[in-house]
């Protein structure tokens, strides 16, 4: 079936370094990603997205890649920050199947000052 | 401009009661899509409405309904409640159907089920 699953549950950064997040998708059918950040106790922001057409987007301080061929959609952010703490989840859907989001389990940034 | 609102933000039920969740969409969003998140997950799709008509569902019980009025706001309601129900119910909006264009979410109704 569809999944999006995340290589890295956790991640600890210095304030100011870049991070890295990792998500891989099973579905290649998949057209269209989006990067979400959720807070404690809110609910899922939106960062960025990227359609399959593509292979790179680039958004204030955060940067998508999708590389379709192994099925892997990574979010950087430049110049972390303490307020980029947060889970941040990867989502997919595929184009004239059912419209919804399949989200992974998430990565826990957490940027140490 | 406001964002999506959901009402209740919190919410405390026993188990076999029923409970209606609520959703306003952004102004003039069409699409709004219901998730559950459980702690510790990410969410997991329940419903996607789209001009009032249901264009998904997950793999939730009957118990599980919803509906989209002509003001393109949206309920979510579950019946005989179950300890498991306990969870974020999330409540996303978008101009057109999901994945065609970015779908925003709001805050989320914390449901508990004792």
């Amino acid at each position: 079936g569809e999944s999006v699953g995340l290589h890295l549950p956790t991640l600890s950064v210095q304030e100011g370094d870049n991070s890295i997040i990792n998500c891989a998708y099973s579905n290649s059918a998949s057209d269209y990603f989006i990067w979400y950040k959720q807070e404690s106790g809110k609910g899922p922001q939106f960062i960025i997205d990227i359609r399959s057409n593509m292979d790179k987007r680039q958004g204030q301080r955060v940067t998508v890649l999708l590389n379709k061929t192994v099925k892997h959609l990574s979010l950087q952010i430049a110049a972390t920050q303490p307020g980029d703490s947060a889970v941040y989840f990867c989502a997919e859907t595929a184009q004239g199947g059912s419209e919804k989001l399949v989200f992974g389990k998430g990565t826990k940034l957490t940027v140490n000052p | 401009d406001a964002g999506v609102t959901q009402s209740p933000t919190h919410l405390i039920k026993t188990r076999g009661q029923q409970v209606t969740l609520r959703c306003s969409p952004i102004s003039g969003h069409k699409s709004v899509s219901w998730y559950q998140q459980v702690l510790g997950q990410g969410p997991q799709f329940i419903f996607q409405y789209y001009e009032k008509e249901e264009r998904g569902r997950g793999n939730f019980p009957d118990r599980f309904s919803a509906r989209q009025f002509p003001n393109y706001s949206s309920e979510l309601n579950v019946n005989a409640l179950l300890l498991g129900d306990s969870a974020l119910y999330l409540c996303a909006s978008s101009y057109r159907a999901p994945g065609r264009t970015e779908a925003f979410f709001g805050q989320g109704t914390r449901l508990t089920v004792v």
